[in-house]
């Protein structure tokens, strides 16, 4: 089943506005986390919360996560044009053999206008 | 510290030939691990190594995909022959070995985009 599915697909808005991104799973969860990838470039990790944590800052992010809902959000305040990215949830899940893999949604296409 | 890099960046080859595509994880990293992006699609998980061994290759589509890391160092990723559907990116990524119940970030490479015509 797929897991991680981001909300909206894609989402433009002018500098030093907040950007909201939502994702929601199906399965329990260990772990949550975010991701961006830039054009061109690879996935860079942005945070990460853990299953018993509900709100997480790391600088101009934030992230909620409500397990009763399974959703997580992720917004991204005072946007910059260098913001401007896919942004994946992805959850772990233990696979054959003890194997964390990762699951990955099909992401939020930001544009920040400038 | 060298993050993961993958070989080539950019791949164009016609329906039928061969690919090969390399990723060299982080020194000191075990865990290695395929997943590929197909246009407009999410990204999916393909397999996992713990130093040379297998792990967990449940998401490898079929059999003319195959995956090797000899020596438990960098991999590759042979596709034969190619289809247009495998078009897409694959990424790489590793981590440390984890320790029991505990979660090992996983650094992506900056991935290879596969063009089949």
């Amino acid at each position: 089943s797929q897991q991680g599915e981001e909300d909206p697909q894609a989402l433009s808005i002018q500098e030093g506005e907040n950007a909201t991104m939502n994702c929601s799973y199906k399965t329990s969860i260990n772990n949550l986390q975010w991701y961006r990838q830039n054009s061109g470039r690879g996935l860079v990790h942005l945070i990460l919360i853990r299953s018993n944590e509900r709100e997480k800052h790391s600088g101009r992010l934030r992230v909620t996560l409500d397990t009763s809902k399974k959703s997580s959000s992720l917004l991204i305040t005072a946007s910059r044009a260098a913001d401007t990215a896919s942004y994946f949830c992805a959850t772990d899940v233990r696979g054959q053999g003890g194997s964390e893999k990762l699951v990955f949604g099909k992401g939020t296409k930001l544009t920040v206008n400038p | 510290e060298a993050g993961v890099t993958q070989f080539p960046s950019h791949s164009v080859i016609e329906k039928g030939q061969t690919v090969t595509l390399r990723c060299d994880p982080i020194s000191g990293h075990d865990n290695l691990y395929w997943y590929r992006r197909v246009m407009g699609k999410e990204i999916k998980f393909l397999l996992h190594f713990v130093k040379e061994s297998k792990q967990d290759e449940s998401g490898m589509p079929n059999n003319r995909f195959l995956a090797e890391r000899t020596g438990g160092t960098y991999s590759t990723l042979k596709v034969q022959p190619a289809e247009l559907e495998d078009s897409g990116v694959y990424f790489c990524a590793s981590s440390r070995r984890s320790g029991r119940g505990s979660y090992n970030e996983q650094f992506f490479g900056p991935g290879t985009r596969l063009t089949v015509l």
